[in-house]
């Protein structure tokens, strides 16, 4: 099945540091989601983006829809280490029906 | 407010078998969707339900099927069950199909096809 470009795939940074991780797409969606996933549970929703060029901040995340629609970046600033796991985007087109496609998602490991 | 809920959390199968994996929406959420993660990869979306009928479906073949009951809760079954179908499901609900599109997910059940 069809899944979005993330980037990186992986990343280690140091504690403190901020992250940036990107996601793209050849197909337009009416809104992207930005969700976080440990080991052995569901993703857990972080921000959602509704309009092309919105940029919305949860604490330390901050993440912007693109304006062409086709992609979105989620940065992470003053990383700590429960920011450990598996980001990954999601792109929604509305209408009809509402089909969630993933991306390939980003693991990001902390280093204390 | 109740969360998404998933049950069984694991479950071992053999090839050839039939499971039913059960799924309980966020309250006030009537749709709700259904996904496949294979081990290292995004979730892969299955169906969804919107007030107890089937809306929309990915790439799967009919022995993936689903039902959603007036409570919004849902099922899915899945037949003939192959060695490929090992992965995470996980259930997602959403306050409407066509309001807030926003999903909400649980924390998945595994199931293992030996």
């Amino acid at each position: 099945g069809q899944q979005l470009n993330q980037s990186p795939q992986s990343m280690f940074i140091q504690e403190g540091e901020d992250v940036s991780m990107n996601c793209t797409s050849s197909s337009i969606f009416n809104t992207w989601l930005w969700y976080k996933q440990d080991p052995g549970e569901g993703p857990v929703l972080l921000i959602a983006l509704y309009k092309a060029g919105e940029l919305t901040s949860n604490g330390r995340l901050t993440a912007q829809f693109g304006i062409t629609r086709k992609d979105s970046f989620l940065n992470i600033s003053a990383s700590i280490p429960s920011d450990v796991g598996i980001y990954f985007c999601a792109g929604l087109k509305t209408g009809g029906y509402q089909k969630v496609t993933f991306g390939t998602g980003t693991k990001l490991q902390v280093i204390p | 407010e109740t969360g998404v809920t998933q049950s069984p959390t694991h479950l071992i199968k053999t090839r050839g078998q039939q499971v039913t994996l059960r799924c309980s929406s966020q309250s006030g959420h009537n749709t709700v969707s259904w996904y496949q993660q294979a081990l290292g990869q995004g979730p892969q979306f299955i169906f969804q339900y919107y007030r107890e009928e089937e809306n929309g479906r990915g790439n799967f073949p009919p022995r993936f099927s689903g039902l959603q009951f007036p409570n919004y809760s849902s099922e899915l079954n899945v037949n003939a069950l192959e060695l490929d179908d090992s992965a995470l499901y996980l259930c997602a609900s959403s306050p409407s199909a066509l309001a807030d599109p926003t999903q909400y997910f649980g924390p998945g059940t595994r199931l293992l096809v030996l």
